[in-house]
């Protein structure tokens, strides 16, 4: 069964700092991994995609690795400000070629609270 | 990208009612789906609502509880029939484009429904 774990549930962090939130997956087969950003009462926005061969993406302060021989994906968000507080979700997507659509394996989210 | 609104934005509902959301895409999509986020879970795929044919239904959803319409590649609806509390949940209208194996996905702002 395709599965995806996040850690840690939640996290709280003052403004300014770092923080790197964790995704392992066991999904098959593989076709690429995103991370979403849920601001509450919204739809996810994607925040990176990467492909198998693909093991760095940098969207502004977030940057995402994938270590597809583990299967193990992190975000790492740097210098943080209120407006990233939300849900971070990781999502596999599974299949290969025009299969793949819509075959995504949600991680359960990490709740992310940034105080001033 | 593209632009997804849905109606209604947030809707309490009596036991045993049906309510119809609606989704619009400012484009044309191939793919468009609905998904269900449950209070304090992830996101989980309802069906794949097809253009000019029946929708593709996850294990678990069926077409009597959850009827879609695609009548045209910018528009869809879904009703969530004959509802309970257990029904209460945000329902979510997706779209994906672009090549298969890295496709973008979208996600709609949401339908909150609290069935009473």
């Amino acid at each position: 069964k395709n599965q995806v774990e996040q850690s840690p549930q939640s996290l709280i962090i003052l403004e300014g700092k770092n923080c790197t939130l964790q995704c392992n997956y066991t999904v098959s087969p593989f076709s690429n991994l995103r991370w979403y950003k849920q601001d509450t009462g919204r739809g996810p926005v994607s925040l990176t995609i990467m492909t198998f061969s693909e093991n760095t993406k940098s969207n502004g302060r977030y940057t995402a690795t994938l270590d597809a021989d583990t299967k193990q994906s992190s975000l790492h968000i740097t210098a943080s400000q209120l407006s990233d507080s939300a849900s971070y979700i990781c999502v596999v997507s599974a299949g290969a070629g025009g299969t793949s659509y819509g075959k995504l394996t949600f991680g359960q989210g990490t709740i992310l609270t940034v105080h001033p | 990208s593209a632009v997804i609104s849905q109606k209604p934005s947030r809707d309490i509902c009596q036991r045993g009612t049906s309510l119809t959301i609606q989704c619009q895409v400012d484009s044309q999509v191939t793919m468009m789906f609905w998904y269900r986020q449950q209070p304090g879970q992830s996101l989980t795929l309802i069906a794949t609502a097809n253009q000019g044919s029946e929708a593709t239904y996850e294990s678990g959803f069926v077409i009597d509880k959850f009827p879609i319409s695609r009548p045209n590649l910018t528009f869809s609806t879904l009703t969530v029939s004959n509802m309970s509390p257990e029904d209460s949940s945000i329902y979510l209208c997706s779209v994906a484009g672009g090549a298969s194996g890295r496709y973008e996905q979208y996600f709609g702002p949401g339908t909150r429904l609290t069935v009473t």
